[in-house]
């Protein structure tokens, strides 16, 4: 079956630090990768996504690749902000129109960064 | 963006009554929505998959007669657990779909506690 695994936090980094929370996969089809970010009291929000390999989703400064060949879908950020802190969730879909598709979620990483 | 609400928040109950739970897509239709279950430090595990006027589509393991689902608007699906116990307490998360893209919007999640 379909699983995601990503690094267990809590992860916590000072401003201007470099983000990497690394997810990895296991499909039998060919998913569509998410990142999705929960702040304090708030639902999820779709932070990126990449639908095909080598595809590079990116959005407020955080970016993440599709790596077919390593089953990967790592998070990065340049230079983390106080504001960034939240629990990131990993997530893949093996139908296309993921909208009508349940996701799988990997078990989230929770970032706190510091002033 | 589109917006998905629930209600309530918290609840706290007494073993061996029901409680319902509502989720509300507020600025959309949504044809479909999902339930999904989530333990401390876990994953968010689906449970159900709820289609506007017919019957919900539950995951292997998860109690039709336990957990009702009713999806009878296209903007409201309500999750009732029924003859609540100790073990299903837990945050509950729905999430809807619009039919079109790869996009779901979460509620913020209601957290159920059962003495």
């Amino acid at each position: 079956g379909n699983s995601v695994t990503q690094m267990e936090g809590p992860v916590t980094l000072s401003e201007e630090a470099f983000l990497t929370i690394n997810c990895t996969y296991t499909a039998t089809g060919y998913p569509s990768l998410f990142w999705y970010v929960q702040y304090p009291g708030e639902g999820l929000q779709l932070l990126l996504k990449a639908t095909k390999a080598d595809d590079k989703g990116s959005n407020k400064g955080f970016e993440a690749t599709y790596r077919k060949e390593t089953t990967s879908f790592h998070l990065e950020k340049g230079s983390v902000q106080v504001s960034d802190s939240a629990v990131y969730f990993c997530a893949l879909s093996d139908q296309k129109n993921s909208g009508n598709t349940p996701l799988v979620f990997g078990k989230g990483t929770r970032l706190s960064v510091i002033a | 963006g589109a917006v998905v609400s629930q209600h309530p928040s918290r609840v706290i109950c007494k073993s061996g009554t029901s409680v319902k739970i509502e989720c509300r897509s507020l600025d959309f239709q949504a044809t479909t929505m999902f339930w999904y279950r989530q333990f401390p430090k876990q994953s968010l595990m689906l449970m159900a998959t709820s289609n506007e006027g017919s019957k919900a589509t539950y995951e292997q393991g998860v109690e039709k007669d336990k957990f009702l689902i009713n999806h009878a608007s296209l903007t409201l699906s309500t999750l009732t657990v029924t003859s609540a116990h100790p073990e299903d307490s837990s945050f509950y998360i729905c999430s809807a779909g619009t039919g079109v893209g790869y996009e779901q919007y979460f509620g913020p999640g209601t957290r159920l506690t059962v003495t």
